[in-house]
């Protein structure tokens, strides 16, 4: 069975650090693109960054860029998520996802991670 | 960066009837690159369409997809209880890689 499970998240102070980490089951890690879509309490989904079959690119929602990286780990089948300069409304269940398209990297994203919430508060 | 705007916001039913769902796109979308996804509460969004038309693995028969260009629609012929949730139209081809905002679909 094909799954992601994530780890990380929790509580932190504005302009603080958080790391996430997704590790895959199932399947390879490198012959996939993988991304992070997050949730805003109450709201809907945003895609907030991938990282290609090899980590060679990268690319992340406007609001993100500068603030986050996405990297990976293929040898341990793993991604990560490096959220800096945190704010409030980084607040959110974020997600890791599978991109099932190996050639794309905008999905359609299967399967998601359990999700895990990222709280930014003083 | 694409829009995505789907209708109604909220669409109240009886399990046994049947469901549209629209998602209009601000720019034409190539019909490969559209994807519909179904979020019931404290879950993760599970795919049920990919390519505007094709059901994902496991997904019931009652589940369908249509649409080109930039108007889609997801089709619930027969709703079962468990078909009550927030589905999510997806645009996968230009990043951002945008959500529409959501349709409820409630017990009526």
């Amino acid at each position: 069975e094909m799954q992601l499970v994530q780890s990380g998240g929790g509580l932190v102070q504005p302009g603080g650090s958080l790391r996430l980490s997704c590790t895959a089951s199932g399947f390879s890690l490198s012959t996939y693109w993988m991304s992070w879509v997050r949730q805003a309490p109450g709201k809907g989904l945003e895609w907030v960054a991938n990282t290609k079959l090899d980590g060679s690119e990268t690319h992340s929602v406007d609001s993100v860029r500068g603030r986050f990286t996405v990297s990976r780990d293929n040898a341990k089948n793993s991604m990560y998520l490096e959220m800096n300069s945190l704010r409030v409304d980084d607040t959110a269940v974020y997600y890791c996802v599978r991109g099932s398209n190996p050639a794309w990297g905008g999905g359609p994203f299967d399967p998601w991670g359990q999700g895990t919430l990222v709280t930014v508060s003083s | 960066e694409i829009v995505l705007t789907q209708s109604p916001g909220t669409l109240s039913l009886s399990p046994g009837e049947r469901a549209t769902l629209s998602c209009r796109a601000s720019q034409s979308i190539y019909s490969s690159y559209l994807s519909w996804y179904q979020q019931k509460p404290g879950q993760a969004p599970r795919l049920l369409i990919y390519g505007a038309s094709s059901r994902a693995t496991g997904i019931p028969d009652r589940f369908s997809g249509s649409g080109s260009g930039t108007d889609f629609t997801l089709t619930i012929s027969r709703l079962e209880p468990e078909d009550f949730a927030v589905y999510y139209c997806q645009q996968c081809v230009w990043s951002p890689y945008t959500f529409g905002q959501g349709t409820k679909l409630e017990i009526k």
